[in-house]
């Protein structure tokens, strides 16, 4: 059985970083591209990042390009957020998805139950 | 930037009826469309991609339709665990373009 978990969200202060992870198993986990999918309480889905299963190719959405840092470890099976000079507009939460493909497709066919970030003094 | 148009916001439906949803690209995706469904304090699920081709594990009253700008998701008799927000996506190899519909909320009757 497919399973991601998330962890690393809670509340953090604008203009400090913190760091999300996403523990995956049940599946070849070096096979797959993987990305972080946001959603503010309330509202619609956004994707942020993807990366394919070698690093080789990395994605950012328009909207956070220069603050987020997606990485994975495939020898730990876990997949990265680094998330800078967090902003009001990062409160969120957080899914970790699973690629239909290795390579890139973002097509996304498993996800984790999220994590929520709170941004607030 | 492809923008995806989902309609009705809110639809709503009683029990045993059908339920269609619309989805909208404002250029053509071809047939690389998604649907999700997101229930009440859960991730979402794929249900349909390829436009047409259900997911595993998704029961055949849910049925994708469409190419190039116009899709359609429909739910042919509700059941009572169908009342969600879904969501088209439409999605593509590299670069990324990755773009979300807002979401239609599907409600009781």
């Amino acid at each position: 059985e497919v399973q991601l978990v998330e962890s690393g969200g809670g509340f953090v202060q604008p203009g400090r970083s913190l760091r999300l992870s996403c523990a995956a198993s049940g599946f070849t986990f070096d096979e797959y591209a993987m990305h972080w999918v946001r959603q503010a309480p309330g509202k619609g889905l956004e994707w942020v990042a993807g990366i394919s299963w070698n690093s080789g190719r990395v994605g950012y959405a328009d909207s956070v390009k220069g603050r987020l840092t997606i990485s994975r470890d495939n020898a730990k099976n876990s997949l990265y957020l680094q998330i800078n000079s967090v902003r009001a507009e990062d409160t969120a939460f957080y899914y970790c998805a699973k690629d239909f493909l290795g390579s890139w497709l973002a097509l996304f066919d498993y996800w984790g139950r999220g994590t929520l970030v709170t941004v607030s003094s | 930037e492809i923008v995806m148009t989902q309609s009705p916001a809110t639809l709503s439906v009683s029990p045993g009826e059908r339920a269609t949803l619309s989805c909208r690209a404002s250029q053509s995706v071809s047939s690389n469309l998604a649907w999700y469904q997101q229930k009440l304090g859960q991730a979402p699920r794929l249900l349909i991609f390829a436009a047409s081709t259900r997911a595993t594990g998704i029961p055949a009253r849910f049925s994708g339709s469409g190419s190039g700008t116009e899709f359609t998701l429909t739910i042919s008799s509700l059941q009572s665990e169908d009342f969600a927000v879904y969501y088209c996506q439409y999605y593509d190899n590299w670069p990324p373009r990755v773009t979300f519909g807002q979401g239609t909320r599907l409600e009781i009757k």
